[in-house]
């Protein structure tokens, strides 16, 4: 079955502890992102990766890293939590960015509490 | 700079009737793809359609369909006789292949659909 999973789904943890959102997908996919959900704000990208060891920055990568060492894998990084990070996180993959010939797959989100 | 408006925050329908929640971009390529999304109640982001710049042809799946017009910058998207199960949060989205990689979503529209 194709997916794109997420983990961990769920997490409160302490401002500066180091923290790793990790999203895997099955479908050879060269091209995946990571977005945050916050309320009125919509979806806002993080960074993205269009193919191992390529990855740059979205429109908030602030406090955020990433590395795609592996197609499939690509982990979010928050090295110094803060409060401010406190949002839902989607990870997404596709064939390409804009999805041709293809779906785009999201996990299904982890909701991240920074206290 | 690429930028995506959903006036609409909320709507409210009841059952069987038609919806359109409209979506307006902004972008000075020529070149480019929008995107619709659902995301439920239980959170999860569902892909719905894709359109490239080059087709204007509108779509139609079922009870949902999306109305395109370059004329305007808009990408409507139309729900004919809702149903409760149509209720969520509906994002539109838009692509650029010179800026390849990055999304930018609106901030999203609620529906609400009550039986």
């Amino acid at each position: 079955e194709a997916q794109v999973t997420q983990n961990p789904r769920y997490l409160i943890t302490v401002t500066g502890k180091k923290l790793t959102v990790t999203c895997s997908q099955n479908m050879n996919h060269e091209y995946m992102s990571w977005y945050r959900q916050d309320p009125g704000l919509g979806l806002r990208q993080i960074y993205y990766s269009m193919n191992v060891e390529v990855t740059d920055k979205g429109d908030v990568p602030e406090g955020y890293k990433v590395s795609r060492k592996e197609k499939r894998n690509f982990p979010l990084i928050l090295e110094s939590p803060s409060p401010n990070q406190t949002s839902l996180y989607f990870c997404a993959s596709s064939l390409s960015p804009t999805g041709s010939g293809n779906t785009i797959y999201f996990g299904e989100g982890s909701w991240l509490t920074v206290v | 700079a690429q930028k995506v408006t959903q006036a609409q925050t909320e709507i409210s329908v009841v059952e069987k009737e038609d919806v359109t929640l409209d979506c307006v971009y902004e972008t000075r390529d020529t070149t480019y793809y929008l995107f619709w999304y659902k995301q439920p109640p239980s959170g999860e982001l569902v892909f719905l359609i894709r359109r490239n710049s080059f087709d204007e042809q509108n779509e139609i799946s079922g009870r949902y369909s999306w109305n395109f017009q370059k004329s305007t910058s808009s990408f409507n998207f139309t729900i004919t006789a809702s149903q409760v199960v149509d209720s969520a949060v509906y994002f539109c989205a838009l692509i650029e292949p010179t800026n390849a990689g990055k999304s930018t979503f609106g901030d999203g529209t609620t529906l609400t659909v009550k039986p």
